[in-house]
């Protein structure tokens, strides 16, 4: 079983929807990264939390340490949101890196 | 800013060719990172350098050295490229190890 697991590992929705991406982890952790990685490849760090909630514009990422699990979510998504979004924790000095979630946005 | 610049952005080598891959952060990081990351796969930590001076091992550092040239450089270097090799490479740079990391653009590399 992975340490960190992302869900859905797929997502295609309207633009405008309201979307959520979710990260479990099974270990301790110190915080945990939200990126994004662009179609053309670039990696943008997104948010890094280890508690509470953040937010950036149309994105929020909350985290609940006692559950062991973060969300990612995107309000009034756009076209310009597609992209695959990776969740990392970090964990006993090492970062230990998700998945990812494909996110598609139709016009 | 320019933040992480790394250089060349494309590249393809023949097997057994060897190569340095350069990075550089304009943002005063004390740590620096080199990713691969294959088609359809997630990162992988190749080697990392937690402050000027100290280089590390990551997960999958076998083909690879590196050098901390000084706090801005950090470069990866193939000597023997093998096919296996092919992939894109990133190389990030963090304020200090296990904060919020920062990416360049990557290098893709074909080995033939």
């Amino acid at each position: 079983k992975n340490e960190v697991e992302q869900s859905p590992q797929n997502l295609t929705a309207q633009e405008g929807e309201f979307i959520t991406i979710n990260c479990s982890y099974s270990v301790g952790i110190s915080a945990l990264h939200w990126l994004q990685q662009h179609p053309g490849g670039g990696i943008v760090s997104l948010f890094m939390l280890s508690s509470g909630k953040k937010k950036h514009g149309r994105l929020i990422a909350t985290i609940n340490i006692q559950e062991k699990h973060s969300s990612l979510h995107i309000t009034a998504s756009h076209p310009r949101d597609s992209a695959v979004y990776i969740c990392a924790v970090y964990s006993n000095y090492q970062l230990i890196w998700g998945a990812g979630t494909k996110l598609i946005i139709k016009p | 800013n320019a933040g992480v610049t790394q250089t060349p952005k494309f590249q393809v080598l023949k097997t057994g060719q060897s190569m340095t891959l350069q990075c550089a952060q304009d943002m005063n990081h004390n740590s620096m990172y080199w990713y691969r990351q294959d088609p359809g796969m997630g990162l992988r930590l190749i080697y990392y350098s937690a402050s000027e001076g100290t280089t590390d091992k990551g997960e999958v550092p076998n083909g690879y050295n590196v050098s901390r040239l000084n706090k801005r450089e950090f470069s990866l270097r193939l000597e023997s490229a093998a096919p296996s090799q092919t992939s894109v490479y990133f190389c990030a740079s963090s304020e200090q190890q296990f904060y919020e990391q920062y990416f360049g653009p990557g290098t893709r590399l074909t080995v033939t």
